[in-house]
């Protein structure tokens, strides 16, 4: 038991479907992460909410579209996704935002893009 | 532009030796390295912190060695045994406020019995 669970856990969609990932956590924390890990690439951070307010956003395309509707909560809205998109999509929690907390993850989707 | 480097994409040891992973970093000075082990189909898992004013951190069979003149912290398990098999990642941060984490590539440790 992990603390944050993420679902589902395998997601398969054509680039036209919009669906969403969930993740939730019980530790209490008040920081949330989005990750999108790619083989053979590094963990590449794409959002990051703090009290439910967003704080950091990386660049990522407006195809993906978080939402933290309380600090147990996070949503990764997709729609119109590409092929590149494709990989294994991680949330973590964190106590709070300061770096040296360490950060809890979920198992993870692993989205596959037809 | 912020580097990691962790030494190797995999590693094979036998059971019982002491594994060494290594990772390096250019282009900034992190106040603090975080170690995480992730199994295949699993999310990471935090193991360590180290702060740069310590040279050394322990947790059972677990060492780590942060040198900030090298730009390097090494990762060590003695007595492995192939439960320790896994990717371990390693994730400098602290540069200014409240910057997150930057992690590497990772290393694949196989450990054979």
């Amino acid at each position: 038991e992990t603390g944050v669970t993420q679902t589902p856990r395998h997601l398969v969609m054509g680039m036209t479907n919009k669906k969403s990932l969930k993740c939730e956590q019980h530790l209490g924390h008040n920081a949330m992460y989005w990750y999108k890990q790619s083989a053979k690439k590094p963990l590449e951070l794409m959002f990051v909410y703090s009290l439910e307010e967003r704080v950091e956003n990386n660049s990522v395309p407006s195809r993906f579209s978080p939402e933290c509707p309380n600090s147990s909560h996070l949503f990764l809205h997709l729609h119109t996704l590409q092929p590149e998109d494709s990989a294994l999509y991680l949330c973590a929690s964190s106590h709070d935002r300061q770096g040296w907390q360490p950060q809890h993850f979920g198992d993870g989707t692993r989205l596959s893009i037809l | 532009s912020q580097k990691i480097e962790q030494n190797s994409e995999a590693l094979n040891i036998q059971e019982g030796k002491t594994a060494t992973l290594t990772c390096n970093y250019t282009n900034y000075s992190p106040a603090y390295l975080q170690w995480y082990r992730q199994d295949p189909g699993r999310g990471p898992v935090f193991l360590l912190l180290i702060r740069e004013n310590e040279k050394e951190k322990r947790k059972e069979r677990l060492k780590v060695t942060f040198d900030t003149t090298l730009k390097q912290s090494l990762f060590h398990i003695t007595a492995s045994q192939p439960a320790d098999s896994a990717t371990y990642l390693c994730a400098p941060g602290g540069f200014s406020g409240n910057t997150p984490l930057v992690f590497g590539k990772g290393t694949r440790l196989s450990v054979i019995a």
